[in-house]
Formats: structure tokens, C-alpha cells, sequence
């Protein structure tokens, strides 16, 4: 039974342009997460969708940053007009309910903006 | 939403020593999870346990719910146990991601 899988494992971009991370939950997971983990302020939730729809984006920067979990395919984090500040591990986790379920880590997509 | 304090923040043992590290939540939770993230910086779950105690090898963890905190046990330390150990619970009001502590740094020296 594959893990949470995410692509690319790492990302380097300049200023000003587009980063897109990908995540594909393990095997019958319907629900997604994202975090970012920066070196000064640790992990944070971000957004948590199911198939189709967001549930929650409390953790989301208001700008350039958008999130998506189609019906087929991976859940998608895009980070438009990428700055120095958006360099970060960016994790995706899965679980296969809402509540209280555990999740599961994929291995991160680390961005490095230059 | 939830505050999680974990101790020691840092800890440097010898090879072969045990290990207790503690996690305090500031509110009820239904839902704890420990993990370790490895010198590469990937994060390995550990442990999922809201209550009682579960063990796995070498490492073991107990929450006890009703005191607000969770204590991650690791005997006879290798190396390879080095990294960063995060507990983690629900962020609270009704949210599903999880808040995260600031982590343990332990390293094993040989």
C-alpha cells in the first residue's frame, strides 16, 4: 500500500514565478492536508480539502497562495509570484475521514526561491 | 485554538541511554499524534494515540487525556534516533489540522 506521495521532492524557483506542489493521498484517503514548515516558525496547517471542495483555509496566506483537490488526480498547492519568503518544506497529509483520524506525512517538497 | 508545549527542546544522550520526552496540551483532545523527522527532514509517524499507552520496539508513548499531556518513551537510544520528535493534536474549534509543537531536538552520539 503505496504512502502519501509528493512531487517534486525539490523545487527551485526564481522570484516571480509560479511553484506548483502536488500530493496523492494513499489508497482510499479522501481528505487532504497541506503544511508549511518554515525554519523560524515550524509546522503549520494550511488547508485541509476533500474531493472537490475546501473545508478549511483558516492557515492559508490570503494572497498567491491557492489550493485544489479535483475529482480525479492530485491535490494541487499553487504559490503564484513565488518571494524569498515562500522557501519552505511544504508537506501534504492524508487520512481517510474527517475527525479523529490519524494522518499520514508524504516525504515534502522543498521550494527554494532564488 | 489549542496551544501544544513540548520539553526538553533540546537533548543530547550517548548511545544506549533512554529517553523521555513530554508533550503538555492546553485543552482536551481526540486526537494525538507523535512523529519523528529524521535528519533528511522527512516526517515519520510514530504514534497515534489520543489515549493509553501503545508501544513499538524500542519506542513507546503514553497520553493521559484527562491531565493534558503525553510522554514519548525511547530505550536504549541509537544513533539513527537522532532528528526532531513532534507531538501534535487538533487544532480545536471544530478544525481538522493538526497543531504542532515546537519539537525535541535529540541527538545520539555514538
Amino acid at each position: 500500500n503505496a504512502g502519501v506521495m509528493q512531487n517534486p521532492r525539490h523545487l527551485v524557483r526564481r522570484r516571480g514565478q509560479e511553484a506548483r506542489l502536488r500530493c496523492s493521498p494513499m489508497k482510499g484517503h479522501s481528505h487532504v492536508y497541506w503544511y508549511r514548515q518554515l525554519p523560524e516558525e515550524g509546522l503549520k496547517f494550511m488547508v485541509y480539502l476533500q474531493k472537490e471542495n475546501i473545508i478549511d483555509e483558516s492557515g492559508m496566506p490570503k494572497e498567491r497562495f491557492s489550493a485544489e483537490f479535483p475529482k480525479e488526480g492530485p491535490s494541487i498547492l499553487r504559490i503564484q509570484q513565488v518571494v524569498r519568503g515562500d522557501s519552505a518544506a511544504y508537506f501534504c497529509a492524508s487520512s481517510p475521514a474527517a475527525g479523529s483520524y490519524e494522518q499520514y506525512f508524504g516525504p515534502g517538497t522543498r521550494l527554494t526561491v532564488t | 485554538g489549542i496551544q501544544v508545549e513540548q520539553s526538553p527542546p533540546d537533548l543530547i544522550l550517548q548511545e544506549g541511554a533512554n529517553s523521555t520526552l513530554r508533550c503538555n496540551f492546553s485543552d482536551s483532545v481526540n486526537n494525538l499524534q507523535w512523529f519523528h523527522q529524521n535528519p533528511w527532514g522527512q516526517l515519520i509517524n510514530l504514534f497515534y494515540i489520543p489515549s493509553g499507552t501503545k508501544q513499538n520496539g524500542r519506542l513507546s508513548a503514553t497520553t493521559v487525556a484527562t491531565e493534558r499531556y503525553s510522554l514519548l518513551y525511547i530505550s536504549s537510544s541509537q544513533t539513527t534516533d537522532s532528528g526532531v520528535y513532534f507531538c501534535a493534536g487538533p487544532s480545536g474549534g471544530g478544525a481538522d489540522g493538526l497543531t504542532f509543537g515546537k519539537g525535541t531536538h535529540l541527538i545520539i552520539q555514538p
